[in-house]
């Protein structure tokens, strides 16, 4: 199937510092990939969605100037923390999606996630 | 607003025994459901996608159910392993073209050995 990685795996930061998580995918091309946040035994919560070429759509709630996303290519999507703090830590992950008319289909295909600790 | 709960949110089963998780979701205008598997600070694994008009998939020792107008799907593991033990997620994509997939909390399997 389908590869997608993120990284880092892991990163610990100090409070005001930003951090960029990068997400790629490996074996295909990806004109939509999606930021999901996970808290503990919680389920995955839709931060944004990254289109190519164009500006992230995000979800009620999210904002966009703290969580700065760029889709500069069809392989790549970056998330940027920016001024982290501690109620920031959570384990990010990201998804990507073939389109189908380049013989994708509807499964969304998921990163292996970043866990992200603000000190 | 579509929700997705899943039941139970945590199992414990001896290793063979066959088992079910549900899923239920409120709005029934889904265009397909998909099972996931999540191992502990790790990502998402697809397991199976079952489209709208589908009734049913499986993959291996595993098969998923959807009956679409009763908001309900299942996913039934046989003869569980050790291996399985894991938090499964459940996630419909609803009609209207938004791509946004709306998850389950998830049932956290433990097959013991």
């Amino acid at each position: 199937g389908a590869v997608v990685s993120q990284h880092p795996s892991r990163v610990i930061c100090k409070s005001g510092t930003s951090v960029k998580i990068e997400c790629r995918s490996l074996d295909f091309q990806a004109t939509t990939m999606f930021w999901y946040r996970q808290f503990p035994k919680q389920s995955l919560m839709l931060m944004a969605t990254s289109n190519e070429g164009s500006k992230a759509t995000y979800e009620q709630g999210v904002e966009k100037d703290k969580f700065l996303i760029n889709h500069a290519s069809l392989t790549l999507s970056t998330l940027t923390v920016t001024s982290a703090h501690p109620e920031d830590s959570s384990f990010y992950i990201c998804s990507a999606r073939a389109p189908v008319w380049s013989g994708g289909s509807e499964t969304q295909y998921f990163g292996p996630g970043t866990r992200l600790l603000v000190l | 607003k579509q929700e997705v709960t899943q039941i139970p949110a945590a199992l414990s089963v001896p290793e063979g025994e066959n088992l079910v998780l549900n899923c239920s979701f409120t709005d029934s205008a889904i265009y397909n459901l998909q099972w996931f598997r999540q191992d502990p600070g790790k990502g998402l694994t697809s397991l199976l996608l079952i489209q709208s008009s589908q009734r049913e998939q499986t993959s291996g020792r595993l098969n998923a159910s959807l009956d679409k107008s009763s908001g309900r799907s299942t996913l039934y593991i046989a003869a569980s392993q050790p291996g399985d033990s894991a938090t499964y997620l459940c996630a419909v994509l609803p009609q209207g073209g938004s791509e946004k997939l709306v998850f389950g909390k998830g049932t956290k399997l433990t097959v013991n050995p």
